[in-house]
């Protein structure tokens, strides 16, 4: 059975940073297109960030102005999303979405097959 | 950027009709195109993908239709379990993937 637990979420002051964790289980992690998807509280899904399955194709949304940087270490089974600067309107719940097999380390776009549960980053002060 | 625009943004239906979900694309997305159910506080399900492929698992009542610019999500007999958000999701390209989603409710 295909798992991905997102963890790192939490209360963050504006300007400050974090790093959130998806630990994936149920399939050959290195085989498969990583991705990060966030939901502000009470609005829709926002695709934030991809990253290839050997990590030669990495893609932000362009609204995230390089804030964000999403990586991934196949030894560990894990992906991660690092974000700086943070903003009142980061907030929201961060998914971790894998993509569907796209046979290697694919540059296309995929849509989402396993989805985790998701990590709520608040940033108040 | 693509932009995914659905309707209608709420509708309100009972058990057993036929409801139909509206996604239109910006510009040509060929049959990339994906839909998710979301319940409130739940990780969104994959549905749909490739436009009218189900995905495993997935009722039969659900089917989606549709290629370039316009596809529809149809579910021929709403069930309780039915009553959630619907989102569309183009994968021509990474950018603007999701629509903004349609709340189906209980008439």
């Amino acid at each position: 059975e295909v798992q991905l637990v997102e963890s790192g979420g939490g209360l963050v002051k504006p300007g400050g940073s974090l790093r959130l964790s998806c630990a994936a289980s149920g399939f050959t992690f290195s085989s498969y297109s990583m991705n990060w998807v966030r939901q502000a509280p009470g609005k829709g899904l926002e695709w934030v960030s991809s990253i290839s399955s050997s990590s030669s194709y990495i893609y932000y949304a362009d609204s995230l102005q390089g804030r964000f940087t999403i990586s991934r270490d196949n030894a560990k089974n894990s992906l991660y999303l690092q974000v700086i600067s943070l903003r009142a309107e980061d907030t929201a719940v961060y998914y971790c979405a894998r993509a569907a097999y796209c046979g290697g380390d694919c540059y296309s776009a995929e849509y989402f097959q396993h989805w985790g549960q998701g990590t709520l980053v608040t940033v108040s002060s | 950027d693509i932009q995914m625009t659905q309707s209608p943004s709420t509708l309100s239906a009972s058990v057993g009709d036929r409801v139909t979900i509206t996604c239109r694309a910006s510009q040509s997305i060929s049959s990339w195109l994906a839909w998710y159910q979301q319940k409130p506080g739940k990780a969104p399900k994959l549905l749909i993908y490739k436009a009218s492929s189900l995905e495993s698992g997935v009722p039969s009542r659900f089917s989606g239709s549709g290629s370039g610019t316009e596809f529809t999500l149809t579910i021929s007999s709403l069930q309780p379990d039915d009553f959630a958000t619907y989102y569309c999701q183009q994968y021509n390209t990474y950018a603007g993937t999701f629509g903004q989603g349609t709340k189906v409710g209980i008439k």
